[in-house]
């Protein structure tokens, strides 16, 4: 079957570093991607990743590895503004095409 | 770049009547765009995929003559939610790829609330 594992929940300190996890399960890969969800608004795209290692974008970085079915994104120097819902997705090239979603991650950033 | 809008960003209707979303990819030709929706503290449920000029393709449980879509240039695709509801009531997000791109950029969704 198909399957996006990704803590529901996780709480951080303004200033800190925060690793949110993804574990995935799909009967094709054809890369990984991260969303930031602010409540009430729509997805915004963060990083794609499609080979092993680390894609660092500023304050975010994101790791892959396909033989363990894993990926993290990091966010660096949180600020409160990082408050939000992180998704994890993967492209299933084999799936009719389509992305398939975790349930996301709602992070909640601290003063 | 790379920028998606839809309209309405808000609409509110009466049960029973019907309700056309457009999704437009403002800075790019999207060759395939998707439908979304998404209840409250819930992640995103894909609707339908549509191709440019071609049948949108509807997930299990969707009904196709419920949700009509329509992808009849490069740059916009319709969503309208016939004889609505109040389950319709929803977040209703699209997004958009380019030709051999595999990322999916995201509209700023519309919120329907069928009374």
């Amino acid at each position: 079957g198909q399957n996006i594992d990704q803590p529901t929940e996780m709480t951080a300190t303004e200033g800190a570093i925060v690793q949110i996890n993804c574990t995935y399960q799909t009967s094709g890969f054809n890369g990984l991607f991260w969303y930031q969800q602010h409540a009430g608004e729509a997805p915004t795209f963060l990083s794609y990743n499609v080979l092993d290692g680390l894609e660092e974008k500023g304050r975010f970085s994101s790791f892959l590895s396909r033989s363990k079915g894993y990926s993290y994104l990091l966010l660096k120097e949180l600020q409160m503004k990082d408050s939000a819902s992180y998704l994890c997705a993967v492209w299933d090239a084999g799936n009719n095409r389509k992305l398939i979603w975790g349930l996301g991650t709602s992070l909640a950033v601290n003063p | 770049g790379a920028v998606v809008s839809q309209h309405p960003s808000w609409v509110i209707c009466k049960s029973g009547t019907s309700v056309k979303i457009e999704c437009r990819s403002l800075d790019f030709q999207a060759t395939t765009m998707f439908w979304y929706r998404q209840f409250p503290k819930q992640s995103l449920m894909l609707m339908a995929t549509s191709n440019e000029g071609s049948k949108a393709t509807y997930e299990q449980g969707v009904e196709k003559d419920k949700f009509l879509i329509n992808h009849a240039s490069l740059t916009l695709s319709t969503l309208t939610v016939t004889s609505a509801h109040p389950e319709d009531s929803s977040f209703y997000i699209c997004s958009a790829r380019q030709q051999y791109q595999e990322t999916q950029y995201f509209g700023p969704g519309t919120r329907l609330l069928v009374l």
